[in-house]
């Protein structure tokens, strides 16, 4: 696609549910983030991949917290027994390679955990 | 570890009037520094980057110079246009890291231009 493309755009849970949340990079980018946009916390880097491999998963806040990535492309980010604290705008990145220092970022999912 | 810091905002300009946002950093080692912009409605995208000191970013008429002296990086635009009213996010990737999109970002300026 053009840019980088994420669903749901918004996302409305009751806590303690699962949530998963998808991101489509832009084709024949082999690197892709996820981050956490929050009010109280700004902008947190929570894992990269590259390719199917995840190098960082240090920014991942607990193990409620997962991502995978197939196929060298589309990547879904899972919060297990959501909680308040989760709610946020996640997004997601994606650049050509490790060594490439733009990012094109996504417009979000913004997650409201009730 | 790595911070960014950012003045806080949110900051409010007439049309044509200059512009600067201070950023400082702390890093270890020489960082890459970036300024992202988010547009009301639209997902984050790099404005500038400046890849080592005295390095100056340029892009739309915003400029900003790495300062390995005073760890500071700069936003400035000598006239500012309602439609650059926006977020604006200072950030750095760490040297040496793995990966250059693993940034850290500051908690961001909000600019709005008056007409």
């Amino acid at each position: 696609g053009a840019g980088v493309s994420q669903s749901p755009s918004n996302k409305v849970t009751e806590k303690g549910k699962d949530v998963e949340l998808r991101c489509d990079p832009i084709s024949g980018h082999t690197a892709l983030y996820w981050y956490r946009q929050s009010l109280g916390q700004g902008l947190e880097f929570l894992i990269y991949f590259q390719g199917n491999s995840a190098p960082d998963k240090s920014g991942l806040p607990s193990d409620r917290f997962s991502a995978e990535r197939t196929g060298g492309s589309v990547s879904t980010l899972t919060i297990q027994r959501t909680q308040q604290e989760d709610s946020a705008v996640y997004l997601c990145a994606s650049s050509r390679g490790q060594s490439s220092e733009k990012l094109f970022f996504g417009s979000g999912t913004q997650l409201s955990v009730l | 570890g790595n911070s960014v810091t950012q003045m806080e905002g949110p900051v409010t300009l007439s049309e044509e009037a200059f512009l600067t946002i201070n950023c400082t950093y702390t890093a270890t080692g020489y960082p890459s520094l970036f300024w992202y912009v988010q547009y009301p409605g639209e997902g984050l995208q790099l404005l500038l980057k400046a890849t080592k000191a005295d390095d100056k970013g340029s892009n739309k008429g915003f400029e900003a110079t790495y300062r390995k002296e005073t760890t500071s990086f700069h936003l400035e635009k000598g006239s500012v246009q309602v439609s650059d009213s926006a977020v604006y996010f200072c950030a750095l990737s760490e040297a040496g890291g793995t990966s250059y999109g693993k940034l850290t970002f500051g908690q961001g300026t909000i600019l709005t231009v008056h007409p």
